[in-house]
C-alpha cells in the first residue's frame, strides 16, 4: 500500500459527460501528479500540483481540469467526454519541496474510466 | 523534441540470468530519469531514479540503472533474474532542461521471466 489514495477504482459513463476523479496523497505530501494509461497513447503525464499551485503540465487536454485543495486533495475534472478517454487515471504523491528537489513518487491504485 | 524509447516491447530471460531492459532518452538539459515497474492490475511503483553524482545507481529489488550520457542511455540491469520480476517496466525522463518540468514515458517493457 502506498499511502495515495483515488476514488472510485471503477467509473461507467456515456460520452458527452462530466466525471471528478479524486486523489489523497500520502500524509505530509505536498505534490500531487496525474497521470492516464491508455492502451494506444501509452502512459502520459498529465499535470503536477504543488502545494496547491500548478507546477507543471503535460500533455492535459482542454477538456481536462485539476485542482489541488488546501487539505491537498486533489481532484481531476474530464469533461466532455470521448470514446478515446476511456483509460486507467493514476494520480501520484511526493515529498517535494519548493528547492526542486526531486523526491520518488508514489502511486495510487488507479481509476479505471469506461466511457461508453 | 524530448522523448523516451524503450526498444523492446518484451525481453525473455531465464530464471537466474542477467537481465537487461533498455532505455534511451532525448532532452534539452541534464535529465533527471527514472525506472518504474507495473505489476497487473497495479499501480506504477519507483524502481531508481538518477538526477546527479554516480552513473550507477542502485534502487529496489536487487535492481540497478547506469546513467551513460554519451550514449543518451539508462538500461535498467539484474544480476540474477527471479521469476517474479515478471512485469512491465517503464524508463521515464523529467525534462528539467526545458523548465516545462514534463515527465514523458517510454511505451513500457514487458520482461518475462521463465522458471
Amino acid at each position: 500500500d502506498s499511502g495515495v489514495t483515488q476514488t472510485p477504482k471503477h467509473l461507467i459513463t456515456a460520452t458527452g459527460q462530466r466525471v471528478t476523479l479524486r486523489c489523497s496523497p500520502r500524509s505530509g505530501d505536498l505534490s500531487v501528479y496525474w497521470y492516464q494509461q491508455s492502451l494506444d497513447q501509452g502512459l502520459q503525464f498529465l499535470i503536477q500540483y504543488y502545494n496547491g499551485e500548478e507546477r507543471a503540465k503535460g500533455n492535459i487536454l482542454e477538456r481536462f481540469s485539476a485542482q489541488q485543495f488546501p487539505d491537498l486533495h486533489s481532484e481531476l475534472n474530464l469533461s466532455s467526454l470521448e470514446l478515446g478517454d476511456s483509460a486507467l487515471y493514476f494520480c501520484a504523491s511526493s515529498a517535494d519541496d519548493n528547492s526542486g528537489r526531486q523526491e520518488t513518487q508514489y502511486f495510487g491504485p488507479g481509476t479505471r474510466l469506461l466511457v461508453l | 523534441a524530448q522523448s523516451v524509447a524503450q526498444p523492446e516491447d518484451q525481453v525473455n530471460v531465464a530464471e537466474g540470468n542477467p537481465l537487461t531492459v533498455k532505455c534511451t532518452y532525448s532532452v534539452s538539459g541534464n535529465p533527471y530519469l527514472f525506472w518504474y515497474v507495473q505489476y497487473p492490475n497495479r499501480g506504477l511503483q519507483f524502481l531508481l531514479k538518477y538526477i546527479t553524482g554516480d552513473n550507477l545507481v542502485k534502487g529496489s529489488y536487487g535492481f540497478e540503472a547506469e546513467f551513460n550520457k554519451s550514449q543518451t542511455s539508462f538500461h535498467l540491469k539484474k544480476p540474477s533474474a527471479l521469476v517474479s520480476d515478471s512485469a512491465l517496466y517503464f524508463c521515464a525522463v523529467r525534462d528539467v532542461g526545458s523548465g516545462t518540468y514534463k515527465y514523458i514515458f517510454g511505451t513500457g517493457t514487458r520482461l518475462k521471466v521463465l522458471a
